[in-house]
């Protein structure tokens, strides 16, 4: 039974597109995140979100709007995809906003044709 | 915001080798962790550990929070150990790198038969 599941695992699409990726977690947790794993393996925060508040919005286009429904969702929603947002997105969550482990979902790779 | 650097960046053992992997961080933390990235591309969590020393089978970790640096060890490698080890902090107050994990850019491991 996966914690933190992502789909779809895989994503290839044209430029121009609009595409979600969806994230769920049965953990419990209460803060769930979205990060950014570039071509050279760099991780980066993206957003949080608690209780399903967004607290940390880092500079990312607004191209980009994550969305959460309920506090065990956190869907990532891109418009306009252009050929820089190829990377592999990782969903994770935490059971607080501070100093609790973290788990993460397996990864959606996502390229842009 | 908070800087995380690990050493080194690159390792090749022989199956059997023991190896110690090295994190420094830039300020105080509350939460430090941990993570293997395998070929596959899942991070798989190895050790929460803001402070203390902890073992899991042929894994040990130790942070020391007052000199800012935490060593993950090592043992008997075996080549399924092969892949990314991660190593993720989040400062411990209210400012640019709290609420999230910051990431170093990994030790790529390579254990050879």
């Amino acid at each position: 039974d996966t914690a933190v599941s992502q789909t779809p695992k895989y994503l290839v699409t044209q430029m121009g597109n609009d595409k979600s990726i969806k994230c769920e977690q049965n953990l419990g947790h209460d803060t769930m995140y979205w990060y950014k794993q570039d071509s050279k393996k760099f991780l980066k925060i993206m957003f949080s979100y608690n209780n399903k508040e967004l607290i940390i919005n880092e500079t990312v286009p607004n191209r980009f709007s994550p969305k959460s429904p309920d506090k065990a969702h956190l869907n990532l929603h891109i418009n306009s995809l252009e050929l820089g947002d190829s990377a592999v997105y990782f969903c994770a969550s935490s059971q607080d906003s501070t100093g609790t482990e973290a788990f993460f979902g397996q990864g959606t790779r996502l390229t842009v044709v | 915001g908070i800087q995380v650097e690990q050493s080194p960046p690159d390792l090749i053992l022989q199956e059997g080798a023991n190896s110690t992997l090295r994190c420094n961080f830039s300020d105080s933390v509350n939460n430090l962790q941990w993570f293997h990235q395998n070929p596959w591309g899942q991070l798989i969590n190895l050790f929460y550990i803001p402070s203390g020393t902890k073992q899991n089978g042929r894994l040990s970790a130790t942070t020391v929070a007052t000199e800012r640096y935490s060593l993950l060890y090592i043992s008997s490698s075996q080549t399924t150990d092969s892949g990314v080890y991660f190593c993720a902090v989040e400062l411990a107050y209210s400012g640019a790198g709290s609420y999230q994990l910051t990431f170093g850019k990994g030790t790529k491991l390579s254990v050879i038969p």
